[in-house]
């Protein structure tokens, strides 16, 4: 079974421009979560989709946006792009099947680098 | 919102046993996860106590107290691949799949 997978794996961009980063989630799975991780940092959820709906975002300004295909594969989208986004995405998929947490199967991650 | 504690660093011999501990706060508890990263790699899912008690798989095992907020990571035998960061991560108000992680713990391994 293919697992996460993200693309592109290395993304260089100059400030102001616009990053578009894509995930495809492990199939059958319906949620896609993204999380920013800074160079030697934690995990920041950034955004969480499930059958094509946001149901959450996090502490994050309106110019990190995203969607979900039918598909369930994801987009995120990094608009005027300033130094401190350079970090590493990492895309989640997961099941969604009642109360209790799903493990969540990360991607291999795409590494921004704005300079 | 929510908070986790861990400790930054650690470091232990090889075989030998660590302890990671985590504790929490939260509005609304969904369960303790433990993911782990080696370095330059994505985080892999290694233990998850939804109630109170010790959760075992081989070499790893987690343990969580609901009424103290805390919850714990054991490693036993451990071995150099071990070297690694640990997160402990809870669902937040949104719900149980809502992870919201901690800073991270680095074990680091040595002979």
């Amino acid at each position: 079974e293919a697992g996460v997978t993200q693309s592109p794996t290395h993304l260089i961009k100059t400030r102001g421009q616009q990053a578009t980063l894509r995930c495809s989630p492990i199939s059958g799975h319906t949620s896609v979560y993204w999380y920013q991780q800074a160079l030697g940092l934690g995990l920041q959820f950034l955004l969480w989709y499930d059958e094509g709906e946001e149901r959450n975002r996090g502490n994050f300004p309106p110019r990190f946006s995203g969607r979900q295909f039918p598909n369930y594969s994801s987009e995120l989208n990094v608009n005027a792009l300033e130094l401190e986004d350079s970090a590493l995405y990492l895309c989640a998929s997961s099941l969604i099947r009642g109360g209790s947490q799903e493990t969540q199967y990360f991607g291999p991650g795409t590494r921004l680098l704005v300079l | 919102g929510q908070s986790l504690e861990q400790p930054s660093e650690v470091t232990a011999v090889e075989g030998a046993i660590v302890q990671i501990n985590c504790t929490y706060q939260t509005s609304g508890f969904y369960g303790l996860s433990w993911y782990q990263q080696h370095d330059g790699g994505a985080p892999t899912f290694l233990s998850y106590n939804g109630l109170d008690g010790l959760e075992e798989t081989g070499r790893f095992s987690s343990f969580l107290s609901r009424s103290d907020s805390y919850g714990y990571l054991l490693l036993q035998e451990l071995q150099m691949k071990d070297s690694a960061s640990y997160f402990c991560a809870v669902g937040d108000q949104t719900g149980a799949n809502n992870l919201f992680f901690g800073t991270g713990t680095r074990l680091t391994v040595i002979p």
